[in-house]
């Protein structure tokens, strides 16, 4: 079985500045996909960044990048030039490689919930 | 393109009824999964669906239940309702339920249990 573990439940940062949020991961798997989620106060959940466990290069999206480090299974979310949208729940997960598609179900941390100070 | 729709959004019930709940994915949207969001476990994986069958389930009782149709909508099913039961149901589809696709989410329903 697969956990997600983040272990802050809070963080603030202010506007404009660099925020990391971190993230640690266990599984047995070789192949796998993590990803970061964002909930705002509305609720809606969006995709931030997903990152291939087999790729070594880390995702960036614009102001979000990640640090990957497959050996430590540590997942850890760069949020640069913060800004007051980005004040959100935000939820490290992870799904297993399966070919088949048939496992694309989505292990969740307990989520951390970042505020952006003005 | 419409996003994923849930409804209804809020829902009060008491102990021991039943409630279904429903999904509309995105056109296209083969998959369809189930989460139940509480503040005290976060985000559970209930089942997923994928062309009309249940391909993966989660760690629920059997009160849980769900349904595709033929469109892709889904249903789930709770019956004899807990106070536990009171969550944050959220409903998500990809397009093939493929590893690694994103998956969208519902704005959710609120589900209340008194």
């Amino acid at each position: 079985a697969q956990t997600v573990t983040q272990s802050q439940p809070e963080m603030s940062v202010q506007e404009a500045e660099t925020v990391t949020l971190s993230c640690t991961y266990d599984t047995s798997e070789n192949n796998y996909y993590l990803f970061w989620y964002k909930q705002p106060p509305s609720r809606q959940m969006i995709l931030v960044i997903r990152q291939e466990a087999y790729k070594q290069q880390n995702a960036t999206e614009n102001r979000f990048s990640v640090n990957f480090q497959k050996a430590a299974k540590s997942f850890s979310l760069k949020i640069s030039d913060s800004q007051l949208g980005d004040t959100a729940m935000y939820f490290c997960a992870f799904t297993p490689y399966d070919y088949t598609g048939a496992n694309s179900k989505l292990t969740f941390g307990k989520g951390i919930t970042l505020s952006v100070r003005p | 393109k419409a996003g994923v729709t849930q409804t209804p959004r809020y829902l009060i019930k008491t102990r021991g009824q039943q409630v279904t709940l429903s999904c509309s994915p995105i056109s296209g949207h083969r998959s369809v999964s189930w989460y139940q969001q509480t503040p005290g476990q976060g985000l559970q994986f209930l089942f997923e669906y994928f062309s009309e069958t249940q391909r993966n389930k989660g760690n629920f009782p059997g009160r849980f239940s769900g349904r595709q149709f033929s469109n892709s909508r889904s249903e789930m099913n709770v019956s004899t309702l807990e106070l536990g039961d009171s969550a944050l149901y959220l409903c998500a589809s990809s397009p093939r339920g493929t590893v690694g696709n994103e998956q969208f989410f519902g704005p959710g329903t609120r589900l209340t249990v008194l």
